[in-house]
């Protein structure tokens, strides 16, 4: 079993649309949880980082990490174009640790 | 500006031919890391340093060497590449804490024939 799963999509939306991520983890050790976005030909760039469980806010983006799930999400409200990108899990179970990342979720937005 | 640079950005090299990817960051992070990227494979770590004279292996590690001589370099040496490591490498850097934020490098295409 794969450290971190990821749906791979790809996911096409219209232009306005909540769009909803998710990977799953099977290590409960982890507590890092991050969300980067890669674009074509660029390397990842971090979008959201969470400690542990809860919520956080970042504009039109919102991470949730469940860990008595072992399940993290990224929600994108108001979707752009712009937002059109490969969207990468990753997490780790202590700082300076080795890092797990998802396959990433391919996802287009329609104008 | 504050960056990770890696260099060459494109390599097409034979089997068996001995090559170094350079990375080198100016942030003064103590945390540096090796990924490659292949489809469906998504990004797997091949070599992590805490700081110098700090190395461990990640997921992939066979097949490659690594050194942290100094903090700003990283270099990923490929003392015999195979065909299966024709891959989309990264390297990237962080502060140690709880800002765990990687700075991701451009990436280096490398082909092996």
């Amino acid at each position: 079993q794969k450290e971190v799963e990821q749906d791979p999509g790809p996911l096409s939306v219209p232009e306005g649309a909540i769009v909803s991520l998710n990977c799953t983890y099977s290590n409960s050790a982890f507590q890092y949880f991050m969300w980067y976005r890669q674009y074509s030909r660029k390397g990842p760039e971090l979008l959201m980082y969470t400690y542990s469980s809860g919520n956080k806010e970042d504009g039109r983006f919102t991470a949730q990490v469940d860990k008595s799930s072992k399940y993290i999400s990224l929600f994108i409200r108001d979707s752009q174009p712009s937002d059109s990108a490969t969207y990468l899990c990753a997490m780790s179970a202590d700082t300076g640790n080795q890092f797990y990342f998802g396959t990433g979720t391919s996802l287009t937005v329609i104008p | 500006e504050a960056q990770v640079t890696q260099n060459p950005r494109y390599l097409i090299t034979v089997t068996g031919k001995k090559l170094t990817v350079t990375c080198s960051q100016n942030m003064n992070h103590e945390y540096m890391s090796w990924y490659r990227q292949d489809p469906g494979l998504g990004l797997r770590q091949i070599y992590y340093s805490m700081n110098v004279e700090v190395t461990d292996k990640g997921d992939v590690p066979e097949g490659y060497k690594v050194s942290r001589k100094e903090k700003r370099n990283f270099p990923l040496i490929l003392e015999s590449p195979s065909p299966n490591q024709t891959s989309l490498y990264f390297c990237a850097s962080s502060l140690q804490g709880e800002d765990n934020e990687q700075f991701f490098g451009p990436g280096t295409r490398l082909t092996v024939l």
